[in-house]
């Protein structure tokens, strides 16, 4: 089946400890996304990527990074300099950018929580 | 910059009742606009979409309508179940917003009871 794969679902990470989560789509889609998800609250971007070995910063992009070596992945690395990295991560594509009305889909979403 | 506001929740209602929530949007060219649902612990899956005023979104007996004279994108159902249970978010894309990517609201939490 098509979709977006996110791995790992639970994480836990001790403070100053960079991780990463992966994110892989086999819909062949250009532009990939990943957004933050505070508990109870909307998304934010962090970083969004429209095509391969290019990538902008979102709205919050301080304390993360991310690479886009391959169409079909797009990692995202926590780092240390990230204050308060415990949330919800959603990674996201869409066949190009959003804006002529393309849908973006979602992953199932990673736990990430400091301990 | 882009924004969209959504009433703030969370919304409670019984079975069988009706649902409105209310979205606007502030852009600044011709957005698409967009509602998605998140269940408990899971990802946001897409419930409808519509690309230019007048449009009509519908899926699953959602329906919300493009009103560009009062930049609104109100969701609504007729028949509320315990299943449809979630956050909902508005959503807007612009092209002529720099990184033409999705803008999302702050959420919407509907409970419905049994």
């Amino acid at each position: 089946d098509g979709g977006i794969t996110q791995s790992p679902k639970y994480l836990f990470r001790k403070e100053g400890q960079n991780v990463t989560l992966s994110c892989e789509q086999n819909l062949n889609h250009d532009a990939m996304y990943w957004y933050r998800q505070d508990p109870g609250q909307g998304l934010r971007l962090i970083y969004y990527s429209q095509i391969v070995n290019d990538f902008q910063k979102g709205d919050i992009a301080e304390g993360y990074s991310v690479s886009r070596e391959k169409k079909e992945s797009f990692p995202l690395t926590v780092t240390s300099a990230q204050k308060n990295p415990t949330a919800f991560y959603l990674c996201a594509s869409s066949p190009r950018g959003t804006g002529s009305g393309n849908t973006i889909y979602f992953g199932e979403g990673s736990w990430l929580t400091v301990v | 910059g882009d924004s969209v506001t959504q009433m703030e929740g969370p919304v409670t209602l019984s079975e069988e009742a009706f649902l409105t929530i209310n979205c606007t949007y502030t852009a600044t060219g011709y957005p698409s606009l967009f509602w998605y649902v998140q269940y408990p612990g899971e990802g946001l899956q897409l419930l409808l979409k519509a690309t230019k005023a007048d449009d009509k979104g519908s899926n699953k007996g959602f329906e919300a309508t493009y009103r560009k004279e009062t930049t609104s994108f109100h969701l609504e159902k007729g028949s509320v179940q315990v299943s449809d249970s979630a956050v909902y978010f508005c959503a807007l894309s612009d092209l002529e917003a720099a990184g033409n990517k999705l803008t999302f609201g702050g959420g919407t939490r509907v409970l419905v009871k049994p």
